[in-house]
């Protein structure tokens, strides 16, 4: 199965930082990769798919990047409502769809 | 709105079965593909199983192979994940999501997920 690792796997900032979570493939994935946003007792939600592309009614300060194997979450300008914890999420290989370890931003 | 509702969950003995179910509504459920994605307490995601929109193809992680069944009932909007010989690292929150692309072989975002339902295996 493809190994999905993210890093780091905490943080802690201040509302208004610019934050960047990583998250790289243990083989070549093309775009096939999601970012997703959990809060405690809550299911995730979908952020950005195909590496780049912000889902519908996802705020700007969101974006993606990258192909292949590595991969970065940016929020730009950090609001009070994006502590939570983001995962990454492959699905290049059907047969065994994989998520990153997580990383929870956490306030400073 | 589009939605999926889990139930079914519960606590049974280590060895024992539980079924979960899927309601979904809100759109046309049987041109989407679906899954099973679980999470124990305080730990991540793990994605368990896929069914295609119309059945045909079912994938399962290793983990649960040969032990859990995944299925979907068109007719009645639902998705099911039959799980047997259950342990005790298979207690975790189950969440039942949808593909976010028509018709997508399960290769494919989930763009839509259930609030989740607790499994407990526990003597």
């Amino acid at each position: 199965a493809i190994r999905m690792t993210q890093s780091p796997s905490s943080l802690s900032a201040s509302t208004g930082d610019r934050v960047t979570i990583t998250c790289r493939a243990s083989q070549g994935i093309s775009s096939y990769l999601a970012w997703y946003q959990q809060k405690p007792g809550k299911a995730p939600k979908l952020l950005i798919y195909a590496a780049s592309t912000l889902q519908s009614g996802v705020p700007s300060r969101f974006s993606g990047s990258g192909s292949g194997t590595d991969f970065t979450l940016t929020i730009s300008c950090l609001q009070s409502e994006d502590f939570a914890t983001y995962y990454c999420q492959q699905y290049y290989s059907y047969l065994a769809l994989t998520f990153g370890g997580g990383t929870k931003v956490e306030i400073k | 709105q589009v939605q999926l509702v889990e139930s079914g969950g519960g606590v049974v003995q280590p060895g024992g079965s539980l079924r979960l179910s899927c309601a979904a509504s809100g759109f046309t459920f049987s041109s989407y593909g679906m899954h099973w994605v679980r999470q124990a307490p305080g730990k991540g995601l793990e994605w368990v199983a896929f069914i295609r929109y119309d059945g045909s193809n079912k994938y399962y992680a290793d983990s649960v192979k040969g032990r859990f069944t995944i299925s979907r009932d068109n007719s009645k909007n639902t998705l099911y994940l039959q799980m047997n010989s259950l342990r005790a690292e298979d207690t975790a929150v189950y969440y039942c999501a949808k593909d976010f692309h028509i018709a997508a072989a399960g290769t494919d975002a989930f763009d839509i997920w259930g609030q989740g339902t607790m499994v407990t295996v526990s003597s």
